[in-house]
């Protein structure tokens, strides 16, 4: 099957600086790409759609200044958090569908570990 | 507003038995379903997906019904096994929209 991946896999940092998470699709190109963020015992809950070449659309609630995402090419999109707070400590995972408008063929990444101290 | 429950935070069950989850809807009309299986700190992994129009889906030990008239999906898993122990996630999508709709899961664990 289809391979995303995520890196790093976790981080830690202070609070107040700046974090990137890199979602990539190894053996795929993805003009689209989801961010998740799950809290502990919680669902996922849906922050943006990442598009390459154009802005990312966000939900309702995400603060677009404090998720600045990044699709610079068919394989990679970025999420920075910027200014982190140790509320913005969760687990964020993308997703990319292999098959462009194939929304029901989604292929998740492994996550990655934000704990902001 | 959309919502997506899955019957319990948690189900213990012995293994052998059938382990059977629980996902309903309310104010959506979903184009199809989907099964996640998600372990400790990583992605959900897709299992399986039933259409609106379908009644029913087998892959292996597992088995989807989806009723659209009761809003509800039945997983289950035959035969279970310790190795199933898991986080299960139902997830609504619809055939004009790209995002897909999590449940919060249900944590399943298989005692031997």
């Amino acid at each position: 099957g289809a391979v995303v991946s995520q890196h790093p896999s976790w981080v830690i940092c202070k609070s107040g600086t700046s974090v990137k998470i890199e979602c990539r699709s190894l053996d795929f190109q993805a003009t689209t790409m989801f961010w998740y963020r799950q809290f502990p015992k919680q669902s996922l809950m849906l922050m943006a759609t990442s598009n390459e070449g154009s802005k990312a659309t966000y939900e309702q609630g995400v603060e677009k200044d404090k998720f600045l995402i990044n699709h610079a090419s068919l394989t990679l999109s970025t999420l920075t958090v910027t200014s982190a707070h140790p509320e913005d400590s969760s687990f964020y995972i993308c997703s990319a569908p292999k098959t462009s408008g194939r929304w029901n063929e989604q292929f998740f990444g492994p996550g990655t570990r934000l704990t902001v101290l | 507003s959309q919502k997506i429950e899955q019957n319990s935070e948690a189900l213990n069950i012995q293994e052998g038995k059938t382990a059977t989850l629980t996902c309903n809807y309310t104010n959506y009309s979903p184009a199809y379903l989907q099964w996640y299986r998600q372990d400790p700190g990583r992605g959900p992994v897709f299992l399986l997906l039933i259409r609106e129009n379908e009644k029913e889906k087998r892959k292996e030990r597992l088995k989807v019904t989806f009723d659209t008239t009761l809003k509800q999906s039945l997983f289950h898993i035959t035969a279970s096994q310790p190795a199933d122990s898991a986080t299960y996630l139902c997830a609504l999508g619809s055939s004009s929209a790209s995002k897909i709709i999590f449940g919060s899961g249900t944590r399943l664990s298989i005692r031997p």
